[in-house]
């Protein structure tokens, strides 16, 4: 079936410093999604992207997050900078419309802020 | 408040045992999934299941719409089913919410 690719699947990084989560979405697919599992824990919603713009963000999203799908490349999310609270496992999902149809998620990258 | 509550929150079978896991929501939902969750992390979509009752191989979800709830039954249970069961909903045009999972560990 449809498969969303993450790239990198680990990342390690040094609190404060940047980066960037990278997501290749379902070929056809128009909404964009963010979701967060800290270790042990719920998965919870980030954020959904469409046509360029921020469609409605979570209180998890911090100011130090954005994201962005430049000329059809990666989704991907930045943040910057990285603090502590930030490592946990970042889930991208696509779908065809928002609401009412099947996401389809990748499989993580589990990022490590030290 | 808590949208999805799953039950139970873990669960040990026996090889060859049935497993029924339940997911409630606190609203009307317009979608919803089941998601197995591997030991490392990873996710697999199970059923895409808004309403009604839909079968792969030894698995089973069934969602109704009106009672706000969906069930995956798990028949002949094997070792390799040992993991977190998720589901998510998506109360109406906007993101999924997950509960909290069930844990299932299968023995011989």
């Amino acid at each position: 079936g449809p498969k969303v690719l993450q790239i990198p699947s680990h990342q390690i990084i040094d609190m404060g410093q940047m980066v960037t989560l990278n997501c290749d979405p379902v070929s056809n697919h128009l909404y964009f999604y963010w979701y967060k599992q800290i270790l042990g824990q719920q998965m919870e919603f980030l954020v959904n992207f469409y046509n360029g713009k921020v469609m409605e963000k979570s209180k998890l999203f911090k100011d130090q997050f954005s994201v962005e799908r430049p000329d059809g490349s990666y989704f991907t999310l930045k943040i910057q900078p990285t603090a502590l609270e930030d490592s946990a496992v970042y889930f991208c999902a696509s779908s065809l419309a928002l609401g009412g149809l099947e996401q389809y998620f990748g499989p993580g990258t589990r990022l490590t802020v030290l | 408040g808590q949208q999805v509550q799953q039950s139970p929150a873990s669960l040990v079978l026996q090889e060859g045992e049935n497993a029924e896991l339940q997911c409630n929501f606190s609203t009307s939902l317009n979608s919803m999934q089941w998601f197995y969750q591997r030991p490392e992390g990873s996710l697999v979509s199970l059923f895409y299941n808004p309403s009604g009752t839909k079968q792969s191989g030894r698995l089973t979800s069934t969602t109704v719409i009106k009672e706000r709830r969906s069930s995956l039954h798990i028949s002949s249970s094997q070792i390799t089913d040992s993991g977190t069961y998720l589901c998510a909903m998506e109360p109406g045009y906007q993101n999924f919410y997950f509960g909290k999972g069930t844990s299932l560990t299968v023995i011989p």
